[in-house]
């Protein structure tokens, strides 16, 4: 079945510390989206793509970057982790009726 | 904002019988409503969609009802299981590929 699917899982990096977050899909969506799941707050989306070499911004996407180099894939970095990036991170594609599939969410502690 | 965790709105139900959970939403110019269901430590995950030009739209055990005069949704949930515990919010579209995350309530099921 095709899926979407985060790793790692589960992650513990030191502040200041570069931290990749990879995403997959293998149902060829073309849209895709990062979110950060907080207590008090909702999802919210932190980069997204159209497709193919396309990324922008969301609304937190202060310190966070993404690429796009194929359909599949949307890795998340944070270049400089600080501890106010401690949360859970969810990764999503989009279908071509508009509804959004998320992944099993990556948990990540900046110490 | 939507709160996560022990600030949630808690809907309790006894094994069996009907729930109905409700979100407001605030854009009346949104044309796709969906709901999810996310348990502890998941994903969320697709539960059911409605596009505006709809009113009602059923699934196994669960409906959707909207109501566009006084931007209210529900998710009615029948004979519910204890698998059915979770927390659930609505989703409904903002603007191209913009989703605003409604406030989530967390449903207990009694047995």
């Amino acid at each position: 079945d095709a899926e979407i699917t985060q790793s790692p899982r589960h992650k513990i990096t030191e502040t200041g510390r570069q931290v990749t977050l990879a995403c997959h899909q293998t149902w060829n969506h073309n849209n895709m989206f990062w979110y950060r799941q907080d207590l008090g707050h909702g999802l919210r989306l932190i980069h997204y793509s159209y497709g193919v070499q396309d990324t922008n911004k969301g609304e937190v996407s202060d310190g966070y970057s993404v690429s796009r180099s194929n359909t599949e894939d949307l890795p998340l970095t944070l270049e400089s982790a600080a501890s106010s990036q401690t949360s859970v991170y969810f990764c999503a594609s989009r279908d071509s009726g508009n509804t959004i599939y998320f992944g099993e969410g990556s948990w990540l502690t900046v110490v | 904002g939507e709160s996560v965790g022990l600030h949630l709105p808690t809907l309790s139900v006894q094994e069996g019988d009907n729930s109905i959970i409700n979100c407001a939403y605030s854009n009346s110019a949104s044309d796709y409503f969906i709901w999810y269901k996310q348990e502890s430590g998941k994903g969320p995950q697709f539960i059911i969609d409605i596009r505006s030009n709809m009113d009602k739209r059923q699934g196994q055990r669960v409906t959707v009802l909207l109501n566009k005069t006084v931007k209210h949704l529900s998710l009615q949930i029948a004979a519910t299981q204890p698998g059915d515990s979770a927390v659930y919010f609505c989703a409904f579209d903002a603007g191209t590929y913009k989703y605003i995350f409604g406030t989530g309530t967390r449903l207990k099921v009694l047995a």
